[in-house]
């Protein structure tokens, strides 16, 4: 069964890190890019970050740009986002996606989502 | 990046047709064919319903289509049906080599 399973979360205070993991299973995680995305409570999908396939390409955007970094460990087939600096706008489920087979063509951001890990930011 | 541009809510009778737009600019929507759409059920992960404006990944209902027209992209749910209600978010890759996505849309099936 393809499953990613997203681990990490948790109470933080403002400035304070935190570092996220997906675990991935199911399917060859060495040949996808791979997504972070956040939603605020009640709130909508924000995209925060990609890695390609070898980890060698990252793009984010700008709100965590500095202060984010997504990374990845393809033998152990597990992603990575590193929270630095977190402030209370950083407060919010954050899931992790499996984007499309390197060299694909594709740029749809995920196929297949894990269940969410949530981050609050709060002193 | 601004977020795409959705409407708030939709509604429809079951057996109805709905459409959803998505609204951006020339460096995403508009500049790309890969604008693709989600449902989200609360409390649950988003599930891709369509990818690259109209292609439907396996297993996802032929009642679900997508399409284009300049900077302005529209989900159609025809033949609605009580589980079709959900959130809708449309997604995009952008000239910044970055992906935004719309505000969402609150898909009420009366």
């Amino acid at each position: 069964e393809v499953q990613l399973v997203e681990s990490g979360g948790g109470l933080v205070q403002p400035g304070g890190s935190l570092r996220l993991s997906c675990a991935a299973s199911g399917f060859t995680f060495s040949g996808h890019w791979m997504h972070w995305v956040r939603q605020a409570p009640g709130k909508g999908l924000v995209w925060v970050s990609r890695i390609n396939s070898d980890g060698s390409s990252t793009t984010y955007a700008d709100s965590v740009k500095g202060r984010l970094t997504i990374s990845r460990d393809n033998a152990k087939n597990t992603l990575h986002l590193q929270m630095n600096s977190l402030r209370a706008e950083d407060t919010a489920v954050y899931f992790c996606a499996r984007g499309p087979y390197s060299g694909s063509g594709s740029y749809y951001v995920g196929d297949v989502w894990g269940q969410g890990t949530t981050v609050t930011v709060s002193s | 990046q601004s977020a795409l541009t959705q409407p708030a809510s939709v509604s429809g009778s079951p057996g109805q047709s709905i459409t959803i737009s998505c609204t951006g600019t020339s460096s995403d929507v508009g500049g790309y064919n890969y604008v693709s759409w989600y449902q989200q059920h609360p409390g649950k992960a988003p599930k891709l319903m369509i990818y690259e404006v109209s292609n439907r990944p396996s297993g996802v209902s032929n009642r679900f289509s997508g399409s284009k027209s300049g900077n302005t992209a529209s989900l159609t749910i025809s033949g609605l049906q009580t589980e079709d209600e959900a959130d809708y978010y449309c997604s995009s890759f952008t000239s910044s080599s970055t992906w935004v996505f719309g505000g969402g849309t609150k898909l009420t099936v009366l």
